[in-house]
């Protein structure tokens, strides 16, 4: 059983380029999370899918920033325009269902982003 | 506002001791908390997750405990190993779905 895949593992951009980052959940899992970790900061929550749905976006930045779980294919998460202050590692992670949050979350091991 | 501390931000200790990490959280409706290891570079290896319903769990030389009376978790390590160096964090599950994180304990023990 493969656990969640997130490509590419580092990833480097110049200041006003497209950053595309991939996510494979756990198969089976329809629930797909991405988090942030700038770096010296903890991990902040990004936003929450469902199989063609974006039911939380709270912690998403309100512009540049977009995510999609299509109904095939992995999740993405997208960053237009990117500037120095999106260099960060970018962790996608899956459960099962999501009900009454009592699902734990498996973790991918990250996309480093580097903007230069 | 909902919020997942951990105290202290970094901790050294000997081989061989058994020791604490604490994790506190400010909303006792809480449904789940986890505990993550992080080494450098790295991604998050879940070590233990406690469901409200639980007191406590174990894993190996690993037990977490949960009081959400206290809002507080612990995970305690016994006989540690130089192997066992890295930043740990917990994540607290509110019911809304999304895990917040505490800013970790980043963990060295002393050969």
């Amino acid at each position: 059983n493969a656990g969640v895949m997130q490509n590419p593992r580092h990833l480097v951009r110049r200041r006003g380029q497209e950053a595309r980052l991939r996510c494979s959940p756990v198969k089976g899992h329809s629930h797909v999370y991405w988090y942030r970790q700038l770096p010296e900061e903890g991990l902040k929550f990004m936003v929450y899918l469902q199989k063609e749905n974006i039911i939380d976006e709270s912690g998403m930045p309100k512009e540049r920033f977009s995510a999609e779980f299509p109904k095939e294919g992995p999740s993405i998460l997208r960053i237009q325009q990117v500037v120095r202050g999106d260099s960060a590692a970018y962790f996608c992670a899956s459960s099962s269902s999501g009900t009454g949050g009592w699902n734990e979350q498996f973790f991918g091991p990250g996309t480093r982003l580097t903007v230069l | 506002k909902q919020e997942v501390t951990q105290i202290p931000a970094a901790l050294s200790v000997p081989e061989g001791e058994n020791l604490v990490l604490n994790c506190s959280f400010t909303d006792s409706a809480i449904y789940n908390l986890q505990w993550f290891r992080q080494d450098p570079g790295k991604g998050l290896t879940s070590l233990l997750l406690i469901q409200s319903s639980q007191r406590e769990q174990t894993s190996g030389r690993l037990n977490a405990s949960l009081d959400k009376s206290s809002g507080r978790s612990t995970l305690y390590i016994a006989a540690s190993q130089p192997g066992d160096s890295a930043t740990y964090l917990c994540a607290a599950n509110f019911g809304n779905e999304k895990l917040t994180f505490g800013t970790g304990t980043r963990l060295t023990i002393i050969p």
